[in-house]
């Protein structure tokens, strides 16, 4: 039961470089999110799905955008990093009236 | 301001103590009321839900609303080493398809149980 699953794991890149945070949950579950987690801040809505084809802004969505690929998948995407971007990003998924499931987070360090 | 504040700790106890972690919050339209625990470099699990005010247990863990001060409340009994974890709560004013998972966390408070 593998539940939110969450690639890659850590990530360095420079300013300027793009890449996409991948996140794909196997619960049938019709929302999903994309939260950062930075110190003293605790956690952020950067953009949700609430359901397969549509996304909507969250608390932080400047500098990303999101895509829907599916029921199952949720991507994230940063087109020109910045070191403003280096956090911890959890993806989490949910169904209707139940609480989040979340992965266990991609580490990005923007140098 | 923050809409919803928790004292960051860290919190350092002795194994068997009473610990309580505490937020408080200004939006009076939050209804939903979340504790999750964080284990080191993992994703947050839900520990307790509870809807407007009141209390709720579940084994070693009480959770309370206090909506008129604005005030959640977790409490654990006997602590143990297990417990040591980052505890947020969050919160939400609704809970319909749109909105659920549109939480407002707070900073998380950083808990140690020493055997």
């Amino acid at each position: 039961n593998a539940g939110v699953t969450q690639t890659p794991k850590f990530q360095v890149l420079k300013t300027g470089q793009s890449m996409t945070l991948q996140c794909a949950q196997d619960m049938n579950h019709n929302s999903m999110y994309w939260y950062r987690q930075d110190p003293g801040m605790g956690l952020r809505l950067i953009y949700y799905s609430a359901s397969e084809g549509t996304t909507d802004k969250g608390e932080v969505p400047n500098g990303y955008n999101v895509s829907r690929l599916n029921k199952r998948e949720f991507s994230l995407r940063l087109e020109s990093a910045a070191p403003s971007q280096t956090s911890v990003y959890f993806c989490a998924s949910a169904i209707y009236n139940s609480p989040l499931h979340f992965g266990n987070g991609t580490r990005l360090t923007v140098t | 301001q923050k809409e919803v504040e928790q004292d960051p700790g860290p919190l350092s106890v002795p194994e068997g103590a009473i610990v309580s972690l505490n937020c408080t919050y200004s939006n009076s339209a939050f209804q939903y009321f979340m504790w999750y625990r964080q284990y080191s470099r993992k994703g947050p699990e839900l520990l307790m839900y509870t809807y407007s005010s009141g209390n709720k247990e579940d084994g070693r863990f009480t959770a309370q609303v206090d909506k008129s001060s604005k005030y959640i409340s977790l409490f654990i009994r006997d602590s143990q080493p297990s417990d040591s974890a980052t505890y947020l709560c969050a919160m939400s004013g609704s809970y319909g398809s749109s909105n659920t998972g549109k939480l407002i966390f707070g900073q998380g408070t950083t808990l140690q149980v020493k055997p």
